[in-house]
This record gives structure tokens, sequence and C-alpha cells, in this order.
């Protein structure tokens, strides 16, 4: 069975362009997690996405934005790009059910100059 | 606010030295934690969930243990393989599905 897969690997753009990062979750999974991880820090939840609808947000601008497809599948979108925005973005998916495990992808490396 | 501290953040252990890696939380309601571990450049993998006080789990020559104010992953007769971040997150009562992350603890071991 298929893991999490997120693409790009990795992404270069500069200050003040727009981002689009993939993913696509487990098959059966519905919900779609993004977080993420800049160099020093834990990981930051972003995002959380159930059957195509925004459930909940963690406290970054509104510039971090994303969606959900019918197929379950996620973009995260991230515009006028910042230096600090560099970090290791990774996508997790569960089932939506109390109780679920959030299953990991590999990431997409984002580096602004 | 909730919150999730993880000690130490590295440690290293010689092969067979065995040890134990801790996550202490603070949160308003606990609905489960959860141990992952990190290899660089990677996504983090499942290891354990554990929901109540007393709990414990184990896999190969780890074992995650669960009081109400911290739980801890031992670690068995590591072995190189075992070398990784290890990460402790939280889900809470109010928290929508979110995961509290630690900062991670770094695990090197040496042969």
């Amino acid at each position: 069975e298929a893991g999490v897969t997120q693409s790009p690997t990795h992404l270069i753009k500069t200050r003040g362009q727009q981002a689009t990062l993939r993913c696509s979750p487990i098959s059966g999974h519905t919900s779609v997690y993004w977080y993420q991880q800049a160099l020093g820090l834990g990981l930051q939840f972003l995002l959380w996405y159930d059957e195509g609808e925004e459930r909940n947000r963690g406290n970054f601008p509104p510039r971090f934005s994303g969606r959900q497809f019918p197929n379950y599948s996620s973009e995260l979108n991230v515009n006028a790009l910042e230096l600090e925005d560099s970090a290791l973005y990774l996508c997790a998916s569960s089932y939506p059910e109390a109780k679920n495990i959030q299953y990991f992808g590999a990431g997409t490396r984002l580096s602004v100059l | 606010e909730d919150q999730v501290t993880q000690s130490p953040e590295a440690l290293r252990l010689q092969e067979g030295e065995s040890s134990s890696l801790n996550c202490s939380y603070t949160v308003s309601g606990l609905r489960g934690l959860f141990w992952y571990r990190q290899d660089p450049g990677k996504g983090p993998e499942f290891l354990f969930t554990l929901y109540s006080a007393g709990e414990e789990k184990e896999k190969e020559r780890l074992k995650a243990t669960l009081t109400k104010k911290e739980s801890f992953l031992h670690i068995t007769a590591p072995k190189p393989e075992d070398s990784a971040t290890y990460l402790c997150a939280v889900r809470t009562s109010g928290g929508y599905n979110k995961l509290i992350f630690g900062a991670g603890t770094r695990l090197a071991v040496h042969p």
C-alpha cells in the first residue's frame, strides 16, 4: 500500500513569489494535515482538511492557504513568500475518527532566496 | 497553554547501552500521546500511541510508557540503526485533531 506522497521534493523560490505544494493521502484516508518544520523548531500545525473542508487552522498568517480535492488530495499554497518560510513542509493523512494516527509523507523542502 | 517538552535534546549512547527518553506534557485534556521517529531529510515515522496512564507499548528494542504527566521511550540494547530524532506529540480535547509536537531528542548510537 502506498504511503503519503508529496511533491515536489524540493522547491526553490524567491521572496514575494508563490509556492504550491501537493499531497496525496493514503488510500482510504479522508483527512489531510499540513505541518511546517523550520530549522531548529519543532513541527508546527498549519492546516487540517477533511471531506473537502478546512476543519482547523494553526497560528499562521492568511497567506498560508490550501484546499482539498474530491479525491482527498490536497494543495498548500504560500503567497508572498518570505525568507522565514524556508522549511520542510510535511503532509500527514488519517481517518477522521477519534484516536486516529497521522501518517506522514517525506515532505517538501521549500527554500526562499 | 498546551505544551510538550522533551529531554534530553541530544543523547549519545554506545551500542548496547540502554537508556530512556522523556516527554513531559501540560495539556487541557489528553486524547492521545504519540511517538514518532524521524530520520534526516525524511518525514516522521509512527511508532506508538498511548491513551491512558499506565498503558505500555513495545516494539523490538523500544518500549513506551505513559503517566498522567509524562511519557518515557525506553531503548534496550540499542543498535546504530536506532540513531534518529525521536518526536513526542499529543492530541488534546480542544485541539481539533492537530498534534502538538515536542522539539525532539536526537539519538546517536555508536558501535
